[in-house]
């Protein structure tokens, strides 16, 4: 059972460019989540989605930033006009359906972003 | 003050000793999670817990729900132990994680 993929592992872009960073969760996992890790910072919740559906974009910047998870494919993190300061390393998780409690979360390995 | 304080920040042993890492937390949760980060920077989960103990190897994880208070403890500690050990709380209904900031641990052969 392949764990949470992620791709790329490494992009580079320049300010103004787009960067869009994938992920794919686990088999049977319907819950995904993206984290962002800055550095020498620690992890940062940005959105939380399942299928089709935006449940919590509470730790997504207002601008420049959007997540979706279709009901076919990988999850997808869009950052439009990136911006050094959008140099990070980013984590997506996934979870099983709701049991009505908590779950593990099983980490990608992440994308690290370097805008120069 | 954030919501989820860990100590030490940094910790060196030496192989052998035994290890406790902190966590306090200061909102009400549903469950506190244990990670591990590897130098190359994969995050693995090691435990989730919102009562009592659970053990698997050589890690202990424990959670005082009143003192809002969990600790990771490593036994026999070893060089390939060395990792940044995050704690992560997550509240109330809501899935998403919140983290410390880490504790970074090198254990010297």
């Amino acid at each position: 059972n392949a764990g949470v993929m992620q791709n790329p592992r490494h992009l580079v872009r320049r300010r103004g460019q787009e960067a869009r960073l994938r992920c794919s969760p686990m088999k049977g996992h319907s819950h995904v989540y993206w984290y962002r890790q800055l550095p020498e910072e620690g992890l940062k919740f940005m959105v939380y989605l399942q299928k089709e559906n935006i449940i919590d974009e509470s730790g997504m910047p207002k601008e420049r930033f959007s997540a979706e998870f279709p009901k076919e494919g990988p999850s997808i993190l869009r950052i439009q006009q990136v911006v050094r300061g959008d140099s990070a390393a980013y984590f997506c998780a996934s979870s099983p359906v709701a049991s009505g409690g908590a779950d593990t979360q099983y980490f990608g390995p992440g994308t690290r972003l370097t805008v120069l | 003050k954030n919501e989820v304080e860990q100590s030490p920040q940094n910790l060196t042993a030496q192989e052998g000793e035994f290890i406790t890492i902190n966590c306090s937390y200061s909102v009400g949760i549903s469950a506190l999670h244990w990670l591990q980060q590897h130098p190359g920077g994969g995050i693995v989960s090691l435990f989730m817990l919102s009562s009592g103990k659970k053990k698997h190897g050589r890690l202990i994880a424990t959670i005082n729900i009143q003192e809002k208070h969990s600790s990771l403890h490593i036994t026999a500690s070893h060089p390939r132990d060395s990792a940044v050990y995050i704690c992560a709380v997550s509240r109330g209904s809501a899935r998403q994680l919140t983290f410390g900031s880490g504790t970074q641990l090198t254990v010297l052969p």
